[in-house]
């Protein structure tokens, strides 16, 4: 059973304009929710995250978005970058259960 | 602070042959933690360690694996009598236990070709 999904494996957007890249879960027990963006021949890198006592967490270009009703979050970036082409994963925690389930990542391509 | 390190980079082994990784987590770090990723798939649970106690192991892992982290320090990931499906890119990460959003610091990862 995937408690974290990434429906979409790839997207493609032109430079400058909006990437929203989306994420399911099933485990309600889950309180953080995590982004990670990683390069080829690299680790994961922490992007974003978000409690689930919040709807929206802003950083810079990179806003999250949680819906908890419909155990639905989603990664915006605006304006796209072309150093933005990464794969994408989402992770969720539960509290002091010491790890993190991931998504299956999507890949984002930004052309310039 | 260089970050987690792992090594080796890569490794090339036969069926049947054992290999260890090694681990170095962010040194103040007291949580550590093993990823198994294949192609086209999320980061998969493995194991993690608080300072030097295994405190859970995926029931997906064969007694093959088996990880140490003997003392709260680095850490060793061994594969005993490697099979095909072992091959993958093997990840180490580290975070602090007082961080409760489990943020995780990721290393560069080995990547396990097993012939």
């Amino acid at each position: 059973d995937q408690q974290v999904k990434q429906n979409s494996p790839s997207l493609s957007v032109q430079e400058g304009r909006i990437s929203i890249l989306n994420c399911d879960y099933t485990n309600s027990m889950f309180d953080y929710f995590l982004w990670y963006k990683k390069y080829p021949a690299e680790g994961p890198t922490f992007l974003i995250s978000i409690s689930s006592i919040k709807d929206k967490n802003e950083d810079g270009r990179f806003t999250v978005f949680l819906n908890k009703s419909a155990k639905h979050l989603s990664l915006h970036i605006v304006p796209s970058q072309p150093g933005d082409s990464a794969v994408y994963f989402c992770a969720a925690s539960v509290p002091n259960a010491g790890k993190s389930t991931f998504g299956d990542g999507t890949t984002l391509t930004v052309k310039p | 602070d260089t970050g987690v390190s792992q090594n080796p980079r890569h490794k090339i082994t036969k069926r049947g042959q054992n290999v260890t990784f090694r681990c170095d987590p962010i040194s103040e770090h007291n949580r550590l933690y093993w990823y198994r990723q294949t192609l086209g798939q999320g980061p998969e649970f493995l194991t993690y360690f608080q300072n030097e106690a295994q405190l859970e192991k995926s029931r997906l892992l064969s007694d093959r694996f088996s990880a140490e982290r003997p003392k709260g320090s680095f850490s060793t990931l061994e594969i005993q009598r490697t099979e095909q499906g072992d091959s993958a890119m093997y990840l180490c990460a580290s975070s602090l236990v007082v961080d409760p959003t489990d943020t995780q610091y990721f290393g560069p990862g080995t990547r396990l070709t097993v012939l």
